[in-house]
């Protein structure tokens, strides 16, 4: 089977840092990606990790541990805008096709 | 501006009827998506195509149909079959088969079943 866990909600305020965890568990697993989704709209591209390690964008990171199963999103500066959900998607390769498996979602609060 | 063009982005289905949703896309994506999203839940994968003429079942087609007679559309039939019709309904693509550069998404179909 597959599945990902991450926790359901965060709060945090203005300026701070926030970090967001996904753990797991799938074969064919090719890559995570992280997206965002503010309430009433549609999920937007945020970053992929293929390989361990850190990707920077702007006041977004993305990690990735293959070996753990684990990846994290940070979010630094924080800015009221934030405040959405935040999914970790798993990209499957089986049987020629990629897929990408969401996880249930992250609901980011950020208060002043 | 290239993008995925959902519609209608509000539809109210009677009981026992089938409806199809629209999903365009000007992006020149071989692969296109369509996800289900029920209220504080993630995505969930309905179909999936990668080429023309081509298409896979995802986790939850049950109720579905799909086509991909052109490369620019893969419209969703959702058939009297589907118990639980009612969600957001919502349409993707990717440039390439590893999805290196992300989902684009479009807008979404918000289905209510009346």
């Amino acid at each position: 089977g597959q599945s990902l866990e991450q926790p359901s909600e965060v709060t945090a305020v203005e300026g701070a840092i926030v970090q967001i965890n996904c753990t797991y568990q799938t074969s064919g697993f090719y890559g995570l990606s992280w997206y965002q989704q503010h309430d009433g709209g549609a999920p937007t591209f945020l970053s992929y990790n293929g390989l361990d390690g850190l990707e920077e964008t702007g006041r977004f990171s993305s990690f990735l541990s293959r070996s753990d199963s684990y990846g994290y999103l940070l979010l630094q500066e924080l800015q009221m805008k934030d405040s959405a959900s935040y999914f970790c998607a798993v990209i499957r390769f089986s049987g020629g096709y990629n897929k990408l498996i969401f996880g249930a979602g992250t609901r980011l609060a950020v208060h002043p | 501006d290239g993008g995925i063009t959902q519609s209608p982005k509000y539809l109210f289905r009677k009981e026992g009827q089938n409806v199809t949703l629209s999903c365009e896309q000007n992006l020149n994506h071989d692969a296109m998506y369509w996800y289900r999203q029920d209220p504080g839940q993630g995505l969930r994968l309905i179909y999936y195509s990668q080429i023309v003429n081509d298409f896979q079942k995802g986790d939850i087609a049950e109720g579905y149909s799909v086509s991909r007679e052109k490369k620019e559309s893969f419209p969703l039939t959702v058939t009297s079959a589907q118990k639980n019709p009612t969600a957001f309904y919502l349409c993707a693509s990717t440039k390439d088969r590893a999805n290196l550069y992300g989902y684009t998404f479009g807008s979404g179909t918000r289905l209510t079943v009346v």
